[in-house]
């Protein structure tokens, strides 16, 4: 079982949709990051988190420390938020980091 | 391997030290990233690989860091006369191409003291 787990692998939504992408992880973190990567792009870090919820324009992410989840939300989403989305976690023993596989998003006009 | 291969996975230093990181990459990636993360900070990009083509070091902080991949597979970052501000996990990552479908590796925790 993998430490971090995002879902879904893959979403395909229409432009102005509401956009949820769910990561899950089992070990203790000391931080959880959303990243984002645009195709021939460099990775993008949107949040670091550690409690409760950030929010970054029609971005917005929150965290469950009890239940080891996190969602990152996507308002009105728009056909430039087609990206990969990865969920990363800081463990608390070593710093190192954990990184789910991905969620690839693409949004449709 | 079948992943990113990042060594050494923790390397301790004494300020003013040069150091070398490695990362092999996954065969065949022609794309590879250096990435850091400082205690508490997002990830900062340090430079980028895409096969032959001249490397992005757009990232670099100063001229104490340097990198180079040899032969478009294994990448070295050097870090000269290091200072406590640079203690960081150094993150690689390969892809196929600059599309999607990015590996990560676990990362080179670095700290100098």
């Amino acid at each position: 079982k993998n430490e971090v787990e995002q879902s879904p692998q893959n979403l395909t939504a229409q432009e102005g949709e509401f956009i949820t992408i769910n990561c899950s992880y089992s070990v203790g973190i000391s931080a959880l990051h959303w990243l984002q990567q645009h195709p021939g792009g460099g990775i993008v870090s949107l949040f670091m988190l550690s409690s409760g919820k950030k929010k970054h324009g029609r971005l917005i992410a929150t965290i469950n420390i009890q239940e080891k989840h996190s969602s990152l939300h996507i308002t009105a989403s728009h056909p430039r938020d087609s990206a990969v989305y990865i969920c990363a976690v800081t463990m608390d023993s070593n710093y190192q980091l954990i990184w789910g596989a991905g969620t690839k998003l693409i949004i449709k006009p | 391997g079948a992943g990113v291969s990042q060594s050494p996975s923790n390397k301790v230093t004494e300020k003013g030290k040069d150091v070398e990181l490695r990362c092999d990459p996954i065969s065949g990636h022609t794309a590879l990233y250096w990435y850091r993360q400082s205690l508490g900070q997002g990830l900062e990009f340090l430079i980028y690989f895409q096969g032959n083509s001249a490397p992005d070091k757009s990232g670099l902080p100063s001229d104490r860091f340097s990198a180079e991949r040899t032969g478009g597979s294994v990448s070295t970052l050097t870090i000269q006369r290091t200072q406590q501000e640079d203690s960081a996990v150094y993150l690689c990552a390969s892809s196929p191409s600059s599309g999607y479908g990015y590996t990560f590796g676990s990362g080179t925790r670095l700290t100098v003291v």
